[in-house]
């Protein structure tokens, strides 16, 4: 079935960085842009970036832009996002999303936490 | 990238009719067919319930219905019943960026 899992979460320093993965199955990987979608504990959806199908176009929500980096491994149908620079305020759940039609997020996984605390 | 205006709360008794609203600007929800829908029950990831304003995926009950008018897009959950008690955040795409509301807390009395 269509499903998407992430990885990579975990407790870091402020300052340090972090890499979360998002392991994509059940659909060609490749035609589709993907999301990353946050959200601090006990608060709303925060969209964070944005890839095309193809890696060749990147977006960035300005809280992020300069440290946060999207990117994808067709051949591996896997998603990423390096997170350099850390803020406690980066704290939530990390959400990859499967871009639907117009910008519609269709498929969504199951989420992994970062905790950025001394 | 201001977030999307929607009331924190909203509330029905089983079999009303509740409507969320969602307002943006020429910007975003008034300048593009790109408004979505996504319920949250707690602890689970989000789930697309509208796309372009007033589409329904697959499975989606049509108890669900969208709509827009001018910059506010709403959602109307018609028949309301228990599972539907959720957390609902609308989103709007604004030039090459996704901008997504408040979220909207429905309680089903």
């Amino acid at each position: 079935q269509v499903q998407l899992v992430e990885s990579g979460g975990g407790v870091v320093q402020p300052g340090r960085s972090l890499r979360l993965s998002c392991a994509a199955s059940g659909f060609t990987f490749s035609s589709y842009g993907m999301h990353w979608v946050r959200q601090a504990p006990g608060k709303g959806l925060e969209w964070v970036a944005f890839i095309w199908f193809d890696g060749s176009n990147k977006n960035y929500a300005d809280s992020v832009k300069r440290r946060f980096t999207i990117s994808r491994d067709n051949s591996k149908n896997t998603l990423y996002l390096q997170m350099n620079s850390l803020r406690a305020e980066d704290t939530a759940v990390f959400y990859c999303a499967r871009e639907g039609q117009n910008y519609a997020m269709d498929v969504w996984g199951q989420g992994t936490t970062v905790t950025v605390s001394s | 990238q201001s977030a999307l205006t929607q009331p924190p709360s909203a509330s029905g008794s089983p079999g009303q009719s509740v409507t969320i609203s969602c307002t943006g600007a020429s910007s975003d929800v008034g300048g593009y067919n790109s408004v979505s829908w996504y319920q949250q029950h707690p602890g689970k990831a989000p789930k697309l319930m509208i796309y372009e304003v007033s589409k329904r995926p697959s499975g989606v009950p049509d108890r669900f219905s969208g709509s827009k008018s001018g910059n506010t897009a709403s959602l109307t959950v018609s028949g309301l019943q228990a599972e539907d008690e959720a957390d609902y955040y609308c989103s709007s795409y604004v030039g090459s960026l996704v901008v997504f509301g408040g979220g909207t807390e429905l309680t089903v009395l």
